[in-house]
């Protein structure tokens, strides 16, 4: 079974400051990474996923992540945030064999405010 | 590309009746679906795994008498709250994956009064 684990329920930044959210998972076997975003009362958008070859795997929006194997983290970097990046982000697992049968385990989430 | 699309965005319905919400893969077909909740200021559980041709896979903890759910073609997969009540008020989301890319729907706000 995987897991994961999202250090931080809420991160304040200063407009154009950078960010990091982290994230760490748990897991048996080897996982494919994602993180998603949600803007207020609106759906799920993928901002970047992780399923193999470069560690560091660039997204939309400017966004980056990076996947740590010996720390089993997977944490998302921007280096100059705006106010439009305001909202809660997920970073979710899958298991091996990520195919039509995986489902996906959600963290807990990290709501992300920008102050002007 | 690939789209999943839910209906109803938004039902309001009264405690004690059922409502259904549709999961539709448009432009590919999908032999599993997986269908997710969420509170308000929350994250998302998986509540169970939609199987096409066979009965449903429920997460632990989740009544699979309350949560009825349909996956009659390749393309639909159906989930019904019977018996609403006012917890069951929520943010109901499905997913489907095509190419090993997942795709969400735009999610269904369940309001029970």
């Amino acid at each position: 079974a995987q897991s994961v684990t999202q250090l931080d329920s809420q991160v304040p930044v200063f407009e154009e400051a950078p960010v990091e959210l982290r994230c760490n998972y748990s897991s048996s076997v080897s996982v494919y990474l994602f993180w998603y975003v949600q803007y207020p009362n609106q759906g799920l958008q993928l901002l970047l996923k992780y399923l193999s070859g470069s560690t560091l795997v660039k997204g939309i929006n400017g966004f980056e992540a990076e996947f740590n194997k010996s720390q089993t983290s997977f944490h998302l970097r921007k280096p100059s945030v705006h106010i439009s990046d305001t909202a809660e982000y997920f970073c979710a697992v899958s298991g091996l064999g990520y195919s039509s049968a995986s489902k996906i385990i959600f963290g807990s989430g990290t709501r992300l405010s920008i102050r002007p | 590309g690939a789209v999943v699309s839910q209906h109803p965005s938004r039902v309001i319905c009264k405690s004690g009746t059922s409502v259904k919400i549709e999961c539709r893969s448009l432009d590919f077909q999908a032999t599993t679906m997986f269908w997710y909740r969420q509170f308000p200021k929350q994250s998302l559980m998986l509540m169970a795994t939609s199987n096409e041709g066979s009965k449903a896979t429920y997460e632990q903890g989740v009544e699979k008498d309350k949560f009825l759910i349909n996956h009659a073609s390749l393309t639909l997969s159906t989930l019904t709250v019977t018996s609403a009540h006012p917890e069951d008020s929520s943010f109901y989301i499905c997913s489907a994956n095509e190419r090993n890319t997942i795709y969400f729907g735009e999610g269904s706000w369940l309001t029970v009064v």
